[in-house]
């Protein structure tokens, strides 16, 4: 079992909906969660990053974390054509004293006009 | 602003020869990481330089080497290339050694195939 599993999609919506994207770990030692956006034959860009339960908002994202459930949300409202791309859930915590960042597989995000 | 800069951006080489790709910096961040990224294995972790002069293991080490040059640079050598290293492969930094909640900031990639 990975330590972080996140549905590839492809998930494909209609600009202006509401995207909820999704991941679930096991490793309780997980601090910090975050999302990075990665466009086509481009490098991972960092998005959201939260620490706690709860919710962050940031503009039309928002990253929910539950710890009690093991699971991460990043919700992105009002989609437009140029959110697609894959979305990437990460979270470190210290493993040997480095603080290990794991990373999902990415979820491939389609917004059609 | 630059950021993380990666080259070659795509290259093609026969089994058992020998490469490196140079990675550079300017931000001025202390840690450095070599990532790979295959489909449906999502990134991995190769070789990371928690600071200059210091380099360790990550998760998929075996048939790569890395060099912390300086600060600004972190290079990855293959020394002798297998299909099984075709892959995107992407260098990354982040500013603080040791830090609790690794920021990473990443170049656009290196698209290698190993026949």
């Amino acid at each position: 079992q990975k330590e972080v599993e996140q549905d590839p999609g492809p998930l494909s919506v209609p600009e202006g909906a509401i995207v909820s994207l999704n991941c679930t770990y096991s490793n309780s030692a997980f601090q910090y969660f975050m999302w990075y956006r990665q466009y086509s034959r481009k490098g991972p860009e960092l998005l959201m990053y939260t620490y706690s339960s709860g919710n962050k908002e940031d503009g039309r994202f928002t990253a929910q974390v539950d710890k009690s459930s093991k699971y991460i949300s990043l919700f992105i409202r009002d989609s437009q054509p140029s959110d697609s791309a894959t979305y990437l859930c990460a979270m470190s915590g210290n493993s040997g004293g480095y603080q290990k960042v794991t990373f999902g597989i990415g979820t491939k995000l389609q917004v059609i006009p | 602003n630059a950021g993380v800069t990666q080259t070659p951006k795509f290259q093609v080489l026969k089994t058992g020869q020998s490469m490196t790709l140079q990675c550079a910096q300017d931000m001025n961040h202390n840690s450095m990481y070599w990532y790979r990224q295959d489909p449906g294995m999502g990134l991995r972790l190769i070789y990371y330089s928690a600071s200059e002069g210091t380099t360790d293991k990550g998760e998929v080490p075996n048939g790569y080497n890395v060099s912390r040059l300086n600060k600004r640079e972190f290079s990855l050598r293959l020394e002798s290339a297998a299909p099984s290293q075709t892959s995107v492969y992407f260098c990354a930094s982040s500013p603080q050694a040791g830090a609790t909640n690794e920021k990473l900031f990443f170049g656009s990639g290196t698209q290698l195939s190993v026949l």
